[in-house]
């Protein structure tokens, strides 16, 4: 399913660099989340938007940040890249106007701080 | 808070027997619990999702269970067959702001 896609896939960095994560979608849904998975735990919501003027923090938002460039594109920032922001970065939509309350989750990107 | 967890986190079936994935909450004001299927190197995918004040939700080849009183959720898999093969993860998700919150997931491995 290509409707969430996300550049890039893998990532290596070294601490201290910037990076940013893209995410863009095709499915007109208003509502985007930034999550992070680490290996043998769950999802964590990093950044949420329910359209382009709202953008609000998750449950750890710190070292991150994020734009909401159109409806369709929703980017996360590592502003100084540390090793502990090791992880798997999930994008994610969703339109509850339609009354199903589904995410629709992007194939991730896995990076590396080194 | 809520906590979502998991009981176990890796399951083994043999072809064609039933699964039960098990999971336990701690809020008692949920509103939606949402299970997640994640196959490796993708994304979770969404299987099936409940209401808090429905015990019993089906879909095709799947089952949610709902127990309220002890704060429980289950997901069965009849018949379960090598594709699925995957981590499941419980959610819940706060209907009035649409933030989902994850378990730990459980890892089940299908025996041919």
């Amino acid at each position: 399913d290509a409707d969430v896609t996300q550049t890039p896939r893998n990532r290596i960095t070294k601490t201290g660099k910037r990076i940013m994560l893209e995410c863009s979608q095709t499915k007109g849904h208003d509502r985007m989340y930034w999550y992070r998975q680490d290996p043998g735990l769950g999802l964590q919501l990093i950044y949420y938007s329910f359209d382009v003027k709202d953008i609000n923090k998750g449950e750890i938002s710190d070292g991150y940040s994020v734009s909401r460039q159109a409806q369709a594109k929703f980017s996360l920032s590592l502003e100084s890249a540390i090793p502990n922001q090791t992880a798997l970065y999930f994008c994610a939509t969703s339109d509850p106007g339609q009354g199903r309350n589904e995410q629709f989750f992007g194939p991730g990107t896995r990076l590396t701080v080194l | 808070g809520e906590s979502v967890g998991l009981h176990l986190p890796t399951l083994s079936v043999q072809e064609g027997d039933n699964s039960i994935i098990n999971c336990a909450y701690s809020n008692s004001a949920s509103d939606y619990f949402i299970w997640y299927k994640q196959e490796s190197g993708k994304g979770p995918q969404f299987i099936i999702d409940i209401r808090s004040n429905m015990d019993k939700r089906q879909g095709q080849r799947v089952t949610v269970l709902l127990n309220k009183t002890v704060k429980h959720l289950s997901l069965q898999i009849a018949a379960t067959q090598p594709g699925d093969s995957a981590v499941y993860f419980c959610a819940y998700l706060a209907y009035n702001d649409y933030k989902l919150s994850f378990g730990a997931g459980t890892t089940v491995t299908v025996r041919a």
